[in-house]
C-alpha cells in the first residue's frame, strides 16, 4: 500500500476484555515496530519485528501484551484483560530493515480507549 | 539505558521569528537521530534525517545538526509560519531496533 496502514483508528472497549489492534506495513518493509503514546507523554517502544521475527520485545509492560507477525507483513498486538492504563494511541512504524539508512513510517494510530 | 531529553517541553513565538528546538540524549553511541512532527491526531512525519557521521541536515526552512560526542542536536526552524505548529519529536537509533523518542516540544506559532 502507500503507507502504514492501522485498524482500526478508534476502539473502545471495556476494561477485562480483549481487544486486537492491527497494522498493514508498507509492502516489502521487513522491519515493524510497535509503540505506544499516553495522554502528555512522548513514545512508549513496545515490540520490534524483523521479519516474522521478535528481536526485542522488552518494552511489553505486561504478560496481558502480545504481538504476532505473520508472513513478513500484517501484525497483530493483543491486549487481553484490557485495563484504563492501557488507554492510549499506539502507533505502528515500519522500515526496509536496517534503520542506518531508512526512513521509518508511522500509522495513524489505533486509539484505544478502555472504560 | 538510552534517554533522550527535549527541552523546551512548550514553546509559543509569533510568525516569522526563528526558533531552535533542543534534544539531548545519554548514550552517544548512535547511528542515527531523527526529527519528526506530530500533528494532533495524527501519525509522525519524518522532517529530518541525520547518520552518525554527519553535523547537520536541511530541509527548505529546517536544519538540524547533531553533536554525537556531547549527545545534542538541535532543530532550528526559520521564518516560523503558523502551519509550523505541532510537537515536534527527537528520537535516536542503533543500527538495528528501536528507536529511542524524547517527550516532544509543543510548538505554537500564532499570527
Amino acid at each position: 500500500g502507500a503507507g502504514v496502514s492501522q485498524s482500526p483508528s478508534n476502539k473502545v472497549t471495556e476494561k477485562g476484555k480483549d481487544v486486537e489492534l492491527r497494522c498493514d506495513p508498507i509492502s516489502g518493509h521487513t522491519a515493524l515496530y510497535w509503540y505506544r503514546q499516553s495522554l502528555g507523554q512522548g513514545l512508549e517502544f513496545l515490540i520490534y519485528f524483523q521479519g516474522n521475527s521478535a528481536p526485542d520485545k522488552s518494552g511489553l509492560p505486561s504478560d496481558r501484551f502480545s504481538a504476532e507477525r505473520t508472513g513478513g507483513s500484517v501484525s497483530t498486538l493483543t491486549i487481553q484483560r484490557t485495563q484504563q492504563e492501557d488507554s492510549a494511541v499506539y502507533l505502528c512504524a515500519s522500515s526496509t530493515g536496517q534503520i542506518l539508512n531508512t526512513e521509518a513510517f508511522f500509522g495513524q494510530g489505533t486509539r484505544l480507549t478502555v472504560v | 539505558k538510552q534517554e533522550v531529553t527535549q527541552i523546551p517541553a512548550a514553546l509559543s513565538v509569533p510568525e516569522g521569528e526563528n526558533l531552535v528546538l533542543n534534544c539531548s540524549f545519554t548514550d552517544s553511541a548512535i547511528y542515527n537521530l531523527r526529527w519528526f512532527r506530530q500533528d494532533p491526531g495524527k501519525g509522525l512525519t519524518s522532517l529530518l534525517l541525520i547518520q552518525s557521521s554527519q553535523r547537520e541536515q536541511t530541509s527548505g526552512r529546517l536544519n538540524a545538526s547533531l553533536d554525537k560526542s556531547s549527545g545534542r542536536s538541535t532543530l532550528y526552524i526559520a521564518a516560523s509560519q503558523p502551519g509550523d505548529s505541532a510537537t515536534y519529536l527527537c528520537a535516536v537509533g542503533p543500527q538495528y531496533g528501536k528507536l529511542t523518542f524524547g517527550q516532544g516540544t509543543i510548538l505554537t506559532v500564532h499570527p
